[in-house]
Parts: C-alpha cells; sequence; structure tokens
C-alpha cells in the first residue's frame, strides 16, 4: 500500500525565513502527488501538483515543490514565508486507480511577524 | 452550487446516538470520497463513490460506519451508537474525473 511521510510535525519561522518541508512517499511506480493547504478555520486548498513533466511544479502564492524519483521525495519550498503562511500542510499521493489520495500526517507552520 | 457543500457544519450529539452527516457535490461530479480529520490523526480516508456504488470502503473503521450515495449526487455517512472516539472532522470531496479532489468544509462532529 501507497504511504506518504511527513518529517516535520511543527515548523516556527519568522517573517522572510525561507520553507522546506519534507515529503517522502513509498510507490515505485507512477505517481501523482500534491501538496494541499488548510489555513485556520478554512478548507482544504490545492497549493500544487504534479502529474508529469517538468520536476519542480510552481504554485499559487509563491510554493513551489520539486519531484525526486530517486529519493521518492517531493519537498515544499518557499524562498520567504509570510506570517500569513500560517496553515496546516498537507502532503499526498494519488492512488491511480481510485483517485483517492493518500495523506501525510500534516506540518503546522507558524509564521512569527 | 459552485463547490462541495456539507452539512451540518458542527454536530454535537451524545454518545451512543446515531448520526447523519451530508455531502453535496460539484454538480457533474461523479466520484465521491469521505475523508476524516482528527488531531494527530490527519486525513485518514473512509469511503470511496463511483457514481452510486462504493468500489472502496477500507477505511470505514467499523461496522458502526456506513454510507451511501443516490443518484450520482448526494452522500449520507451514517455513524451508528457514536463513541467519543468518533470526534473529528469529517470531509467529503468531489471529483471529475478522480484527478483533482475538491474539498468541503467539513463536518465538526463533537461526541459528549
Amino acid at each position: 500500500a501507497q504511504s506518504v511521510s511527513q518529517h516535520n510535525h511543527h515548523v516556527i519561522l519568522s517573517e522572510a525565513a525561507s520553507l522546506e518541508l519534507g515529503c517522502n512517499y513509498s510507490y515505485g511506480g507512477t505517481v501523482n502527488l500534491f501538496w494541499y493547504v488548510q489555513y485556520p478555520g478554512q478548507h482544504l486548498q490545492l497549493l500544487l501538483k504534479y502529474f508529469s513533466g517538468d520536476p519542480l511544479v510552481k504554485g499559487i502564492k509563491g510554493f513551489e515543490a520539486e519531484f525526486i524519483k530517486s529519493k521518492f521525495s517531493f519537498n515544499l519550498r518557499k524562498p520567504s514565508v509570510q506570517w500569513s503562511d500560517t496553515a496546516e500542510y498537507f502532503c499526498a499521493v494519488r492512488e491511480s486507480n481510485t483517485g483517492k489520495l493518500i495523506f501525510g500526517q500534516g506540518t503546522t507552520l507558524q509564521v512569527k511577524p | 452550487g459552485a463547490g462541495v457543500s456539507q452539512s451540518p457544519s458542527n454536530k454535537v450529539t451524545e454518545k451512543g446516538k446515531d448520526v447523519e452527516l451530508r455531502c453535496d457535490p460539484i454538480s457533474g461530479h461523479t466520484a465521491l470520497y469521505w475523508y476524516r480529520q482528527s488531531l494527530g490523526q490527519g486525513l485518514e480516508f473512509l469511503i470511496y463513490f463511483q457514481g452510486n456504488s462504493a468500489p472502496d470502503k477500507s477505511g470505514l473503521p467499523s461496522d458502526r460506519f456506513s454510507a451511501e450515495r443516490t443518484g450520482g449526487s448526494v452522500s449520507t455517512l451514517t455513524i451508528q451508537r457514536t463513541q467519543q472516539e468518533d470526534s473529528a472532522v469529517y470531509l467529503c470531496a468531489s471529483s471529475l474525473d478522480r484527478s483533482l479532489l475538491f474539498f468541503g468544509s467539513g463536518t465538526q462532529l463533537s461526541v459528549l
């Protein structure tokens, strides 16, 4: 069965610091990968996705992620975080036959102004 | 509506009571998914519908949990004889072609 592991459970940064959130998945075949964000009191929103092609994927709000097949990784990055990036971030892999998403445990990001 | 709609947004119930949670997917979306979000547990998959059938029920935690979908649209998740550990946010998502999921705002269930 596929699984997703997010290494950082709680990250605290100051504004303007750089961000990298780790995500590893366990599946050797073709993968579709996602990062979702959940701002306080809001529903899950798609940040970015990787299906194929350029392994460096750019999403909304200045986020990007790099798919490294050899490392089974899909880490999320942002060069300079803002207080408004405070949220919970979820990495997910898509199961191809059903389309269901397998999520990691999530990483809570707290950005101090 | 424009998005996935879930009702109620909050539900408080007593231990042992049955509850029904409703999901209205985006119009035309044939795939529908239920997830549970608990503190410290992340997002757990519960069940997947394609049309009115549920080819994947592997995430339902016990036989107290069931779900149905009618008319290829609205879905209801039923929890019988609720327990305190059922307290969580129950999320519904729908998809047109199973490639991208769109999530609702969830139902916060509290079992006292």
